[in-house]
């Protein structure tokens, strides 16, 4: 099985700060790479597949990078609704896999 | 609009059952991979099951054997039997659409809590 393995798990910024959260993977997946964002009580959101491509009406301050094994989300300027927590999840094989996630505080 | 809605969790003791519902509304559950995932209290998300377009059945190593993943198609459902639950089994599970690009899961419902305790 793949394990998925973030860092940091938790960070503290402030707005308009840049953001970059790692992901790596335990064997190479590929691009089968995707972001989501969660916030307290709430279903998780997606912001980015494939590695880099952005959902549908997610910010254009989020981007994603990396291939086979590592692989990042960035956030380029933190905006207040941002502070949450994000997953990374791999897709490539069964049974599919997610970081344990990266809580976002406000500094 | 898209969207889906689980329901079925509950309070329910150690060794006990429970299946989960999730309707979907807006596309078809039986020509998208849907999956199940979970969070336990205070913690992250796990993948549970998954099923494919040709109702090939996936799950993880904690619940092989205990979960099984179906789906009504006529009903545009998808459902959870859970057997033999344990107290680790506590979570909130979601049903999602892997729909988006790569596999990702786009669409997901509110979730519902399944609490096991005697």
């Amino acid at each position: 099985d793949i394990q998925m393995t973030q860092s940091p798990s938790s960070v503290s910024a402030s707005i308009g700060d840049r953001v970059t959260i790692t992901c790596r993977a335990s064997q190479g997946i590929s691009s089968w790479l995707a972001w989501y964002q969660q916030k307290p009580g709430k279903a998780p959101n997606l912001l980015i597949y494939a590695t880099s491509s952005l959902h549908s009406g997610v910010p254009s301050r989020f981007s994603g990078s990396g291939s086979g094994t590592e692989f990042t989300l960035t956030i380029s300027s933190l905006q207040p609704e941002d502070f949450a927590t994000y997953y990374c999840q791999q897709t490539n094989r069964f049974p599919y896999s997610f970081g344990q996630g990266t809580k976002l505080e406000i500094k | 609009e898209v969207q889906v809605v689980e329901s079925g969790g509950g309070l329910i003791q150690p060794g006990g059952s429970l299946r989960l519902s999730c309707a979907a509304s807006g596309f078809s559950v039986s020509s998208n991979y849907m999956s199940w995932v979970r969070q336990a209290p205070g913690k992250g998300l796990a993948w549970v099951s998954g099923i494919d377009t040709a109702g090939n059945t996936y799950y993880a190593d904690s619940v092989k054997g205990r979960f099984t993943i179906s789906r009504d198609n006529s009903k545009n459902a998808l459902y959870l039997q859970m057997n033999s639950l344990r107290a680790d089994d506590t979570a909130v599970y979601y049903c999602a659409r892997e729909g988006g690009g790569a596999s990702s899961f786009d669409y997901w419902g509110q979730g519902t809590l399944v609490t096991v305790s005697s």
